[in-house]
């Protein structure tokens, strides 16, 4: 089984400084990940996902996100953030292949929250 | 915009009762997912349809059920509702009913309240 933790339930930022938000995973079996953000009364949106190649990844918004995979570790990251960037973001993993790649394990969230 | 579509927006019900809830998947999209996202929580994987079966289930109990019709559009039952039922139920449509599912679009969801 795969598990998500995201190190932090909350992170306040001043608006236009940089923000790294933690993501770790557990998986004894290949997984892809991915980020999604959340906004007030909306669905999920995807922020990006890596799948293999580059373990920097570039996404909508200006988020990027680096895979690790000695530390099992996603962050992501934004260098100047807006107020438009409030908002849940979740990290999330799916097998790549075998059994149950179908489902999305999701962290719990961790909550931005610009400032101005 | 995502294409895919859930309805109703916002629901409320009283325990014991039963609900429907409804998604339209993108067009093209062969596959639907739902999920549950309690408050508070990221989304749990409920159950997967695939051109009108089953294709995974998650650890929810068999008074979750669902149905996906031939032009892929989904609908998610709940029985017996409990209070712990309240939540966001989200829809996920994608293309890709085999292999790894990378490619998941979600709907806006349906907020459940039940009292």
């Amino acid at each position: 089984a795969q598990s998500v933790t995201q190190l932090d339930s909350q992170v306040p930022v001043f608006e236009e400084a940089p923000v790294e938000l933690r993501c770790n995973y557990s998986s004894s079996v290949s997984v892809y990940l991915f980020w999604y953000v959340q906004y007030p009364n909306q669905g999920l949106q995807l922020l990006l996902k890596y799948l293999s190649g580059s373990t920097l990844v570039k996404g909508i918004n200006g988020f990027e996100a680096e895979f690790n995979k000695s530390q099992t570790s996603f962050h992501l990251r934004k260098p100047s953030v807006h107020i438009s960037d409030t908002a849940e973001y979740f990290c999330a993993v799916i097998r790549s292949s075998g059994g149950s790649n179908y489902k999305l394990t999701f962290g719990k969230g961790t909550l931005l929250t610009v400032n101005p | 915009e995502t294409g895919v579509t859930q309805s109703p927006t916002h629901l409320i019900k009283t325990r014991g009762q039963q609900v429907t809830l409804r998604c339209s998947s993108q067009s093209g999209h062969n596959t639907v997912s739902w999920y549950q996202q309690a408050l508070g929580q990221g989304p749990q994987f409920i159950f997967q349809y695939y051109r009108e079966e089953e294709n995974g289930r998650g650890n929810f109990p068999p008074r979750f059920s669902g149905l996906q019709f031939p032009n892929y559009s989904s609908e998610l039952n709940v029985n017996a509702l409990e209070l712990d039922d309240s939540a966001l139920y989200l829809c996920a449509s994608s293309h890709n009913g085999q292999g790894a599912n990378t490619e998941a679009f979600f709907g806006q969801g349906t907020r459940l309240t039940v009292v």
